[in-house]
C-alpha cells in the first residue's frame, strides 16, 4: 500500500531562519507531488508542484523553493523565513494507482 | 471570482438529519471533483471524488455534479457528531500543454448538534 511520510510534526523557528521539510511517498513510483500551505482561517493554496525528479513548478512567488532529488523525496527549503511564512505545509501526492490526492500528516510551522 | 467557492458556513445540522454542502467552480475544463474532510489540526482526508454528471454514493455520503451549471454537492446521510469537521472542495483541472492542478476551496465548516 502506499502511504506517504513528512516530518516534523511542528517546527517554531526564528525570523531569518532557514527551513528544510522533507516529504517521502512509499509503494509507488513516479508519483506527482505537491507542497501546499494553509494560513490560519484560510484555504489550501498551491506553493509547488513535481511531476518528475528535478521538475517544479511554482505556482506563488516567494521566498520558498523546492526541490525533488528521488522520485519519492521532495523537499520544500527557504533561506531565510519570513513571520508571513507560518501555517500549516501539507505535502500531497497523485499517482495512477490512486484515485484521489492524498496528504501526508502535515508541519505546523510558526516563525517568531 | 474565486475559482472554487464554498460557503464558509459555520452549518449547523441536527444528529440524524441531512447535510447539505455546496461547491461551485469557474473553470469550465476542470473534470475531476473531489471531497475532502478535515478535522481541526489534522491534514485533510479524501471522502468522495466525482467525474461524470449525476450522483455517486458511498455510505452515507452522495456526491452530485452538474459540468453545465458547475456546481458539485456533497449530502452527508444521518448525520453524527463525528461528521463535525471542514468539508473542502477541490477541483483538478488539466491545460492543454498537460499541467494539472488541484484547486480547493476555503471549506465549510459542519457542527452536526446531538
Amino acid at each position: 500500500s502506499q502511504t506517504i511520510h513528512q516530518w516534523p510534526a511542528t517546527l517554531v523557528q526564528p525570523v531569518g531562519s532557514p527551513l528544510s521539510l522533507e516529504c517521502t511517498v512509499e509503494g509507488t513510483s513516479n508519483p506527482n507531488l505537491y507542497w501546499y500551505r494553509q494560513a490560519a482561517g484560510r484555504g489550501l493554496q498551491l506553493l509547488f508542484y513535481s511531476v518528475g525528479i528535478g521538475q517544479i513548478s511554482s505556482e506563488v512567488p516567494q521566498n520558498l523553493s523546492a526541490s525533488r532529488p528521488q522520485d519519492r523525496q521532495f523537499i520544500l527549503s527557504s533561506k531565510k523565513l519570513l513571520l508571513s511564512d507560518s501555517g500549516f505545509y501539507l505535502c500531497a501526492w497523485y499517482g495512477l494507482d490512486n484515485y484521489g490526492y492524498t496528504f501526508g500528516s502535515g508541519t505546523r510551522l510558526t516563525v517568531v | 471570482q474565486k475559482e472554487v467557492e464554498q460557503n464558509s458556513g459555520p452549518l449547523s445540522v441536527p444528529e440524524g438529519a441531512i447535510a447539505s454542502l455546496n461547491c461551485t467552480y469557474s473553470d469550465r475544463v476542470s473534470q475531476s471533483f473531489f471531497w475532502y474532510r478535515q478535522y481541526s489540526g489534522k491534514s485533510p482526508e479524501l471522502i468522495m471524488s466525482i467525474y461524470s454528471n449525476g450522483d455517486k454514493e458511498d455510505g452515507r455520503f452522495t456526491a452530485q455534479l452538474n459540468k453545465a451549471s458547475q456546481y458539485v454537492s456533497l449530502l452527508i446521510r444521518d448525520s453524527q457528531p463525528s461528521d463535525s469537521a471542514t468539508y473542502l472542495c477541490a477541483v483538478r483541472s488539466i491545460s492543454n500543454f498537460g499541467n494539472e492542478k488541484l484547486t480547493f476551496g476555503t471549506g465549510t465548516r459542519l457542527t452536526i448538534i446531538p
